[in-house]
């Protein structure tokens, strides 16, 4: 059965270091998103592409983070530098533009120490 | 504004008792749909219903229904005979821009416990 792929589950870093996630939506999805959902919180937007070009990008905090999916199928999710309240879990999800669910990933735990 | 709420914050039951989950929403669109998904311990949220609005029949799967009322703006979510791996966080959710695309606005979940 076709997944979400994310990596790393897990990522420990100090402030100020740089840390990027990875995503591969399943395949044929044109749509990808990235949610961030804090302890105890429903997911929340980050970024939403269609193919390559962002739809939405007005929740990311831009200062700090930047996302890119350059050829339309995989993408990447970076943050520089990193603080204190990025601690969280960044959830990668795709879906295709006939049927709108929303296929998540297993997420990245972010620890920010 | 598109909003989600799910009052419950936190259900536990035994196993083999009957629970409902309830969500109710805001939506400036006529037309809409909704969604429920469900976070094990493991963190991925898996998708398991999508209903439209068009559509007000309660939907059954195996132990698992739903009851949609448009009139109070609600989705319900009843699990029948509670077994312990259904022990989860579950999320109320729909659509930002409305219709079937865009990004999903999500309650705060209720997170349910099943003990044996």
């Amino acid at each position: 059965e076709a997944e979400v792929a994310q990596s790393p589950r897990y990522k420990i870093t100090e402030k100020s270091q740089a840390v990027a996630f990875w995503c591969d939506p399943i395949s044929g999805h044109a749509t990808l998103y990235w949610y961030r959902q804090i302890l105890g919180q429903g997911p929340e937007l980050l970024v939403q592409f269609q193919d390559e070009s962002v739809v939405d990008d007005s929740q990311l905090p831009k200062d700090r983070f930047s996302a890119e999916r350059l050829k339309g199928v995989d993408s990447t999710l970076k943050i520089q530098p990193a603080e204190l309240g990025d601690s969280a879990m960044y959830l990668c999800a795709s879906s295709s533009l006939q049927y709108n669910e929303q296929f998540f990933g297993p997420g990245t735990r972010l620890t920010v120490l | 504004a598109q909003k989600v709420t799910q009052a419950q914050t936190e259900i536990s039951v035994v196993e083999k008792e009957d629970v409902t989950l309830d969500c109710v929403y805001e939506t400036r669109d006529t037309t809409y749909y909704l969604f429920w998904y469900k976070q094990p311990p493991s963190g991925e949220l898996v998708f398991l219903i999508r209903r439209n609005s068009f559509d007000e029949q309660n939907e059954i799967s195996g132990r698992y229904s739903w009851n949609f009322q448009k009139s109070t703006s609600s989705f319900n979510f009843t699990i029948t005979a509670s077994q312990v791996v259904d022990s989860a966080v579950y999320f109320c959710a729909l659509p930002n821009y409305g219709g079937s695309q865009g990004n999903l606005i999500f309650g705060k979940g209720t997170k349910l416990s099943v003990k044996p």
